[in-house]
């Protein structure tokens, strides 16, 4: 069983720049949602995408956009960079099926430093 | 709004002495609480998930317990490889935001050999 990959690791971009980070999610899977980690701070829940819509999102303005893809891999796309968006961001699959709390699992992040 | 709070921020421990871990929690329904352990610059790495008042939960030297509202993890003679970040979150029931988990700060573990 593979489990949830995130690429690229670390990224070092300018303010004002745009990134894309990419998730992979773990086999069987077939909802992903994005969290951003401040150093210190337990991550903050950015949206989650299901069946290639987005299904809820956190207080994050509209710069911060995402796409799900028909195998359930995700992007989480981030325009004109600010130095406060520099985190840990982190992509976590779920497998959902409307009953309980469905677990989800993180894949290990990407570090973005925004200068 | 759901909130979670964990204490103490920091703990230090010998190697084989035991403590717990608080999580306080206020949410609209529990759907579920879920305990994560996450290591320096990694993503966090699953525990538990707890779904109602007075289920428990072991793994290893681990045990989580759930109230209506707290939950305790229980390090029984943790060693040097227990000393990570715990991760406490929770996920509302009913109609509104119950896609999400909200997570507590943490609580940074050191355990000393």
């Amino acid at each position: 069983e593979t489990g949830v990959t995130q690429s690229p690791t670390h990224l070092i971009k300018t303010r004002g720049q745009q990134v894309t980070l990419r998730c992979s999610s773990q086999s069987g899977h077939n909802t992903v949602s994005w969290y951003q980690q401040a150093l210190g701070q337990g991550p903050q829940f950015i949206f989650q995408y299901y069946r290639e819509e987005e299904n809820g999102r956190g207080n994050f303005p509209p710069r911060f956009s995402g796409l799900q893809f028909p195998n359930y891999s995700s992007e989480l796309n981030v325009n004109a960079l600010e130095l406060d968006d520099s985190a840990l961001y982190l992509c976590a699959s779920s497998w959902s099926s409307g009953s309980l709390g469905e677990t989800q699992y993180f894949g290990p992040g990407t570090r973005l430093l925004v200068l | 709004e759901d909130q979670v709070t964990q204490s103490p921020e920091a703990l230090r421990l010998q190697e084989g002495e035991s403590s717990s871990l608080n999580c306080s929690y206020t949410v609209s329904g529990l759907r579920g609480l879920f305990w994560y352990r996450q290591d320096p610059g990694k993503g966090p790495e699953f525990l538990f998930t707890l779904y109602s008042a007075g289920e428990e939960k072991e793994k290893e030297r681990l045990k989580a317990t759930l109230t209506k509202k707290e939950s305790f993890l229980h390090i029984t003679a943790p060693k040097p490889e227990d000393s990570a970040t715990y991760l406490c979150a929770v996920r509302p029931g009913g109609g509104g935001s119950n896609y999400k988990l909200t997570f507590g700060k943490g609580t940074l573990l050191t355990v000393n050999p």
